[in-house]
Parts: structure tokens; C-alpha cells; sequence
């Protein structure tokens, strides 16, 4: 069974402070490791994309990759009140379905 | 680029009727769609793989005489709910791999299918 594990939360900080999302799984043969945000009532849209072992910034979002440790982590930098949302981490190999972990609430005070 | 649309964004029928969704890739030819439902509070749970010209793969437990899913083209993925139910009332998201960038997919906007 593949799966993905992530804290549910909820995860609260206060504006202009740094959220930090963690994700584990299971399948080491997964290729592609992506985060999404989910508004509720809303499809996920997709955050940041990873492939490769490290780091990978864009713009107030870092995602971090350790295949080793089947490990992916999103950072959020300037956390503002918009980023509340729950996150869902998804992982796969290349061209199947997407397998999902529960999500994250990320809330973000002003 | 890279669009997926579905229609209709929601729905509500009577218990017993049957409900067509589908799943369009605008702007890129997808030759593998994958359908996905969302309970609240929950997460996507991935309901069938479909594939363009063939049938499709139902997760298990998913029933494929009451969710049928065609692929009849390389843009359009349709899924009906036969005889729908109280308990088939959920979110159902459409994704589609371009099969020129096999490692991302694109959703669509989701249909919520109310049954009363």
C-alpha cells in the first residue's frame, strides 16, 4: 500500500512568519513529489513541483527533497493571511496517478 | 496553458437518476485522465485511470458498473453516475497528464454532485 503522511494540523502562525509542512511516503520507486493548496470547495492548485534531491525555491515557497529519508517538506516564508489553506502533498512516478496525503490546515493570523 | 475544464461545476439530481460529468483538456492532448473524489474533510482518493481508446482501471473498491468513464477522444473523459445515491454525493476533480510533459498533471475545477 502506498501511502503518504502528513501532520494534520492545524498549523497556526502569525503573519510574516515561517510555516513549515512535512511530508513522508512510502514508495521509493516515486519520482515526482509536488505540493498543492486546496481553498476549501476549491480543486487543488498546484505550489511547487520537486524532483530531485535539495532545494527548490520559488519565490516565498522552498521545497526540500531527501529521497534517502523519503522525506518532502514545504517551506512558506512571509506567511500571509491568503496562505491559509490546507496543503496536500502528492507524490508519483512519472505519468501514473497521484497519491495524496490527508493535508495539512495551514492558518495564518494578521 | 495547460487548462482542464469540467462541466457542469455543480450538480443536483434525485436518488435513482444518472449524472454525466466531463473532464476536457483545452489546450494540450491528454492520453491518460485520471478521476478523483473528495469527501469533506478529506483528501483525494483516486476513483479510475483513464486511458484514450481503452477501458479504464477502477480502484479497488470503486464500482465500474456505477461509475462509467469514457475516454473517447484525446481531450474529453466523461464520467456518468448511474443510478446515483445520497452516499455518491462528493467532489470529483478531473486530472490529465500532457503527453508531452508526462511528469506534471493539470486539474480541472471540480464538480460537485449534490443527490437528493
Amino acid at each position: 500500500q502506498k501511502e503518504v503522511e502528513q501532520n494534520s494540523g492545524p498549523l497556526s502562525v502569525p503573519e510574516g512568519a515561517i510555516a513549515s509542512l512535512n511530508c513522508t511516503y512510502s514508495d521509493r520507486g516515486s519520482q515526482s513529489f509536488f505540493w498543492y493548496r486546496q481553498y476549501s470547495g476549491k480543486s487543488p492548485e498546484l505550489i511547487m513541483s520537486i524532483y530531485s534531491n535539495g532545494d527548490k525555491e520559488d519565490g516565498r515557497f522552498t521545497a526540500q527533497l531527501n529521497k534517502a529519508s523519503q522525506y518532502v517538506s514545504l517551506l512558506i516564508r512571509d506567511s500571509q493571511p491568503s496562505d491559509s489553506a490546507t496543503y496536500l502533498c502528492a507524490v508519483n512516478q512519472a505519468g501514473t496517478a497521484l497519491i495524496f496525503g490527508k493535508g495539512t490546515t495551514l492558518s495564518v493570523s494578521s | 496553458g495547460a487548462v482542464v475544464s469540467q462541466h457542469p461545476s455543480r450538480v443536483i439530481c434525485k436518488s435513482g437518476t444518472s449524472v454525466k460529468i466531463e473532464c476536457r483538456s483545452l489546450d494540450f492532448q491528454a492520453t491518460t485522465m485520471f478521476w478523483y473524489r473528495q469527501f469533506p474533510k478529506q483528501s483525494l482518493m483516486l476513483m479510475a485511470t483513464s486511458n484514450e481508446g481503452s477501458k479504464a482501471t477502477y480502484e479497488q473498491g470503486v464500482e465500474k458498473d456505477k461509475f462509467l468513464i469514457n475516454h473517447a477522444s484525446l481531450t474529453l473523459s466523461t464520467l456518468t453516475v448511474t443510478s446515483a445515491h445520497p452516499e455518491d454525493s462528493s467532489f470529483y476533480i478531473c486530472s490529465a497528464i500532457d503527453r508531452g510533459r508526462i511528469y506534471e498533471q493539470y486539474f480541472g475545477p471540480g464538480t460537485r454532485l449534490t443527490v437528493t
